[in-house]
């Protein structure tokens, strides 16, 4: 079945503590990207990765990082969360980054800092 | 910047049409696409327009108007399962895609 995952679905943590958010798809997809969901707010774009090694900054990059370091993984990783990226995170992936293509999203993760 | 805006929420009853904008600030616009979020759930992929016009898929129309920068989805003999959030997105760059702020549709029996 064609899918990407993400884990940990729910996660509480304290600020300061670093955490990291995996992402995995099976279609053989070279875009992928990350988004944050905030009430109001739709979804934002944190990074994206158009092939491996190849990433770069959507439009609130701040205090999160990426790698792609295996075409169907794209890990987030927050190295000193703070109570502002508490939010609903969706990892995506695709054929290609134009809206032309269908974006697959992961089923969330909820992160709560406290 | 890019921006696209939705209103935030619309209702409709059962078996009617109702119709979602989304209009958009930005140049070298690429095409729009819409998405449903069912609450709890991921977004889904409805539609996609390339060019100007109307594009049909079974109950849900989408359509484009790249010189007035507007497009809107179309959802017609509503469902109750059609209650969702909604959200246009398009891009500019090659790289990166950008979503509209989302319109929860409300559908009463």
């Amino acid at each position: 079945e064609a899918q990407v995952t993400q884990n940990p679905r729910y996660l509480i943590t304290v600020t300061g503590k670093k955490l990291t958010v995996t992402c995995s798809q099976n279609m053989n997809h070279e875009y992928m990207s990350w988004y944050r969901q905030d009430p109001g707010l739709g979804l934002r774009q944190i990074y994206y990765s158009m092939n491996v090694e190849v990433t770069d900054k959507g439009d609130v990059p701040e205090g999160y990082k990426v790698s792609r370091k295996e075409k169907r993984n794209f890990p987030l990783i927050l190295e000193s969360p703070s109570p502002n990226q508490t939010s609903l995170y969706f990892c995506a992936s695709s054929l290609g980054a134009s809206a032309t293509y269908e974006q697959y999203f992961g089923p969330g993760t909820r992160l709560t800092v406290t | 910047g890019q921006s696209l805006e939705q209103p935030s929420e619309v209702t409709a009853v059962e078996g009617a049409i109702v119709q979602i904008n989304c209009t958009y600030q930005t140049s070298g616009f690429y095409g729009l696409s819409w998405y449903q979020q069912h609450d709890g759930g991921a977004p889904t992929f409805l539609s996609y327009n390339a060019l100007d016009g109307l594009e049909e898929t079974g109950r849900f129309s989408s359509f484009l108007s790249r010189s007035d920068s507007y497009g809107y989805l179309l959802l017609q003999e509503l469902q109750m399962k059609d209650s969702a959030s909604y959200f246009c997105a398009g891009n500019t760059g090659f790289q990166k895609l950008v979503f509209g702020t989302g319109t929860r549709l409300l559908v009463s029996p």
